[in-house]
């Protein structure tokens, strides 16, 4: 079965401290994407990635393809990061994205 | 704002009711997708068009939904006989064919009474 699963669920953290949410994943993909989710239902799209490692700002997130695993870091992190990060993922050959749960990030002043 | 517009953002029905949910995409995206999200959970895959052929259908689809996109713009997202377990965030993205950036809409949140 096709799986995408994240850690942790939620995560609560002080202004200022770095941020890692995992996300593994069962099987072979094409693609993956970080997303950003703020109350209120919009979703961002923060990364797309295939292999190695991207950032933008405050932002990074690695893949390491033979392990099935990504990570997203949030560096200095600030009130304003606090949203549930999403991982979703194409599979290889499928035409549609498969999320994960999602990881509550609570940033406190 | 991504360009994916949907309409309305908000709607509350009662048990038995029939809804319908309208996607703008972006004008050049050929690919539409719909999704449902429930409350803790992630998004989960319904199905998506590509211009105006609906290429893929999940079977959280029941027989009480139906999808179209009868001109390859905007589409429409139909809820027969509401339940209450149909009360969710309903969300539309827009891509172009052969990339795998989704641009999402801001969704329409459903609430069956």
């Amino acid at each position: 079965k096709n799986e995408v699963e994240q850690s942790p669920q939620n995560l609560t953290a002080q202004e200022g401290e770095f941020i890692t949410i995992n996300c593994s994943y069962s099987v072979g993909i094409s693609a993956l994407h970080w997303l950003q989710q703020h109350p209120g239902g919009g979703i961002v799209s923060l990364f797309m990635l295939s292999s190695g490692k991207k950032k933008h700002g405050r932002l990074i997130a690695t893949i390491n393809i033979q392990e099935k695993h990504s990570s997203l870091h949030i560096t200095a992190s600030h009130p304003r990061d606090s949203a549930v990060y999403i991982c979703a993922v194409f599979f290889q050959g499928a035409q549609k994205l498969v999320f994960g749960q999602g990881t509550r990030l609570t940033i406190n002043p | 704002d991504t360009g994916v517009s949907q309409d309305p953002r908000h709607k509350i029905t009662k048990r038995g009711q029939n809804v319908t949910f309208r996607c703008d995409p972006i004008s050049e995206h050929n690919r539409l997708y719909w999704y449902r999200q429930t409350l803790g959970q992630g998004p989960e895959f319904l199905t998506y068009f590509q211009n105006e052929a609906q290429l893929e259908k999940s079977r959280l689809l029941s027989d009480r939904f139906s999808a179209e996109r009868p001109k390859g713009s905007f589409s429409t997202l139909e809820i027969q006989r509401t339940e209450q377990g149909d009360s969710a965030m309903y969300l539309c993205a827009s891509s172009l064919e052969n990339t795998d950036t989704q641009y999402f809409g801001p969704g329409t949140r459903l609430t069956v009474l």
